[in-house]
């Protein structure tokens, strides 16, 4: 079955870098893209962009380019998001999921929360 | 960009009330829309796609309509388990946009 598995919590200062795993399991991962969707607390779903896995290219969203940075592991079936220059208001839970039907994002990793904090 | 317009914000319903939510779209988009249910804590659910197309696994009562700029979701015997938040997303042109989301809470 498919399965995508996000790394863990982080906390982190300001100004500080973090880096977040996807893994992806249960299907050719150079099949399908995938996002990243970013949720604020309290807050509603924000698209990133998304990472061609068959050939590496990225897209970003208005928003989320310069200290945003998608890249992959094929090797591994992993994508990964850096962060740098993190800052209080980059605070939220970040999610992969991989695209589907119509581009639909059809499996969702759970979610990793990144907190800004001094 | 595309703006999806969600209404409503929030809504009160009880078991086994039918319950509809629409999303608006700034400009065709012909039937890219996605329907996805989240409940507090944890990822999105997709439940719809290409606007009418039910997600495997997911229950016949969520249905979805709608074409170009007019969508709608309805769930026709609300369940328990269905008091969440739902978003509409459109997929036909980047950037991929949200709704912003509409609250179904137990009345």
């Amino acid at each position: 079955q498919v399965q995508v598995v996000q790394s863990g919590s982080e906390l982190k200062k300001p100004g500080a870098s973090v880096q977040i795993s996807c893994k992806a399991s249960g299907y050719t991962f150079k099949t399908y893209a995938m996002n990243w969707v970013r949720q604020a607390p309290g807050q509603g779903l924000e698209w990133m962009g998304w990472i061609n896995t068959n050939t590496g290219n990225p897209t970003y969203a208005q928003g989320f380019r310069g200290r945003f940075v998608f890249s992959l592991d094929t090797s591994v079936s992993t994508a990964y998001l850096q962060i740098s220059s993190l800052r209080a208001e980059d605070t939220a839970v970040y999610y992969c999921a991989r695209a589907g039907s119509s581009f639909s994002f059809v499996y969702w990793g759970q979610g990793t929360l990144v907190t800004v904090s001094s | 960009d595309i703006q999806m317009t969600q209404s409503p914000s929030s809504l009160s319903a009880s078991v086994p009330d039918r319950v509809t939510i629409t999303c608006r779209a700034s400009q065709s988009i012909n039937n890219y829309l996605n329907w996805y249910q989240q409940k507090p804590g944890k990822a999105p659910k997709l439940l719809i796609y290409a606007a009418s197309s039910l997600q495997s696994g997911v229950p016949s009562r969520f249905f979805g309509s709608g074409s170009a700029t007019d969508f709608t979701l309805t769930i026709s015997s609300l369940q328990p388990e269905d008091f969440a938040t739902y978003y509409c997303q459109q997929t036909y042109s980047a950037p991929w946009t949200f709704g912003q989301g509409t609250k179904v809470e137990i009345k």
